[in-house]
């Protein structure tokens, strides 16, 4: 079954660190490039960032580049997003989405597989 | 850094009758890379259109995309009762990437 699976949400303090992983399974990950999105609680979904199919191209959003790291690894078909100095403005729904384009090395921008998400609640 | 505004907030119909929900961009969005996603409570996102009119793998053709330059339009002919969720549109034509509010189409 192609799907992706999140995990590794929680309830957090400001300041704290948290690790998201995101499983694949259905489909060649080592393919794709890979991205974080997520939507705060009645807002809508804001891209975070991008991992290429290889790890060697990664893209962050202003509003996290120097606190979120993406990584991946393509021996065991997971994505991980390693956040730091979390704000109570992270607190939002994080999904896994896999980038269209289904050629190693292309990148098309758009998503089409996701997630379920995995809930961030950053509270002191 | 383009703004994508969706209207209406919320589009109350029935089965049956045909949506037509707006997405309007700050700036001109090149090359019409808009894509149109279906959100559920607890699913997941899916990808509905791309290129601002292509559909993807496995859409029914009820769903339908138009539009160009900053005004787009994701178009249900006739509503389903499985079609009742939020909407979102993404520009991906220049960077940062951007997604509009959402439109929130429910049962009248």
């Amino acid at each position: 079954q192609v799907q992706l699976i999140e995990s590794g949400g929680g309830v957090v303090q400001p300041g704290r660190s948290l690790r998201l992983s995101c499983a694949a399974s259905g489909f060649t990950f080592s393919n794709y490039g890979l991205n974080w999105v997520r939507q705060a609680p009645g807002k809508g979904l804001e891209w975070v960032t991008f991992i290429s199919y290889d790890g060697t191209d990664k893209y962050y959003a202003n509003s996290v580049k120097g606190r979120f790291t993406i990584s991946r690894d393509n021996s065991q078909n997971t994505l991980y997003l390693q956040m730091n100095s979390l704000r109570i403005e992270d607190t939002a729904v994080y999904y896994c989405a896999r980038d269209a384009a289904f050629t190693a090395g292309a990148v098309y921008w758009y998503f089409d597989l996701w997630g379920r998400g995995t809930l961030v609640t950053v509270s002191s | 850094e383009i703004v994508l505004t969706q209207s209406p907030g919320t589009l109350s119909l029935s089965p049956g009758e045909r949506a037509a929900l707006s997405c309007r961009a700050s700036q001109r969005v090149s090359g019409t890379y808009l894509a149109w996603y279906q959100q559920k409570p607890g699913q997941a996102p899916r990808l509905l259109i791309h290129g601002a009119s292509s559909r993807a793998a496995g859409i029914p053709d009820r769903f339908s995309g138009s539009g160009s330059g900053t005004d787009f339009t994701l178009t249900i002919s006739r509503l389903e009762p499985e079609d009742f969720a939020v909407y979102s549109c993404q520009q991906y034509g220049s960077s940062p990437l951007a997604f509009g509010g959402g439109t929130k189409v429910e049962i009248k």
